[in-house]
């Protein structure tokens, strides 16, 4: 059974800038939510998609898109990079029953 | 609003000291409880989880965890701990149909030798 995998793993922006992360989830899950991890701090949740459609949004800006595609892996799109975007995202896969979150390594990005 | 409080955010004790953790969130309707551990270097593990029944529930690595409903608190605990349980612990709550986890600030735990 494969976990929940993130690319890259590290990737550093320039403010202004758009950035793509990748999610592929585990086999047999349908669902995919997206988390930032500031430093210091737990997960906030960005959004969860099921069914290749936004299924429950956080309180982050509209910059902050997504996209799951047929083999349910995800991705996660931030335009207009700010400086406060600096941080863990973290993909976590699971199903609707039983509901049980399995999250990856994460992508740690850095704006500079 | 909804919210998560962790009560310690850093933790020290030496090994085969016992550890409890304190978790309390704010909801008044049906929620699913989490515990999540994070060791060095590692992603996020599931620790244990409650959904209903038994309030104690037990998870991995000899934890534990009560949800006592009055109080609205899920605390995690440990009888003896290992050095190897140095880690970041999380706790989250469930509260919608569809799956927002909303996670504490999480509590670091050292255990010395």
């Amino acid at each position: 059974e494969t976990g929940v995998t993130q690319s890259p793993t590290h990737l550093i922006k320039t403010r202004g800038q758009q950035v793509t992360l990748r999610c592929s989830s585990q086999s047999g899950h349908n669902t995919v939510s997206w988390y930032q991890q500031a430093l210091g701090q737990g997960p906030q949740f960005i959004f969860q998609y099921y069914r290749e459609e936004e299924n429950g949004r956080g309180n982050f800006p509209p910059r902050f898109s997504g996209l799951q595609f047929p083999n349910y892996s995800s991705e996660l799109n931030v335009n207009a990079l700010e400086l406060d975007d600096s941080a863990l995202y973290l993909c976590a896969s699971s199903n609707r029953v039983p509901y049980e979150q399995y999250f990856g390594p994460g992508t740690r990005l850095t704006v500079t | 609003a909804q919210s998560v409080s962790q009560h310690n955010h850093h933790v020290i004790l030496s090994e085969a000291a016992s550890l409890e953790l304190g978790c309390n969130y704010s909801y008044g309707g049906t929620v699913n409880l989490f515990w999540y551990v994070q060791y060095p270097g590692q992603h996020l593990q599931l620790l244990l989880k409650y959904f209903s029944g038994d309030p104690l529930v037990k998870g991995i690595k000899g934890f534990e965890a009560e949800f006592i409903k009055s109080k609205f608190s899920f605390n995690l605990r440990k009888p003896s701990v290992q050095w190897s349980d140095t880690a970041e612990y999380f706790c989250a709550v469930k509260t919608d149909s569809w799956g927002k986890l909303q996670f504490g600030a999480g509590t670091q735990v050292v255990v010395t030798p």
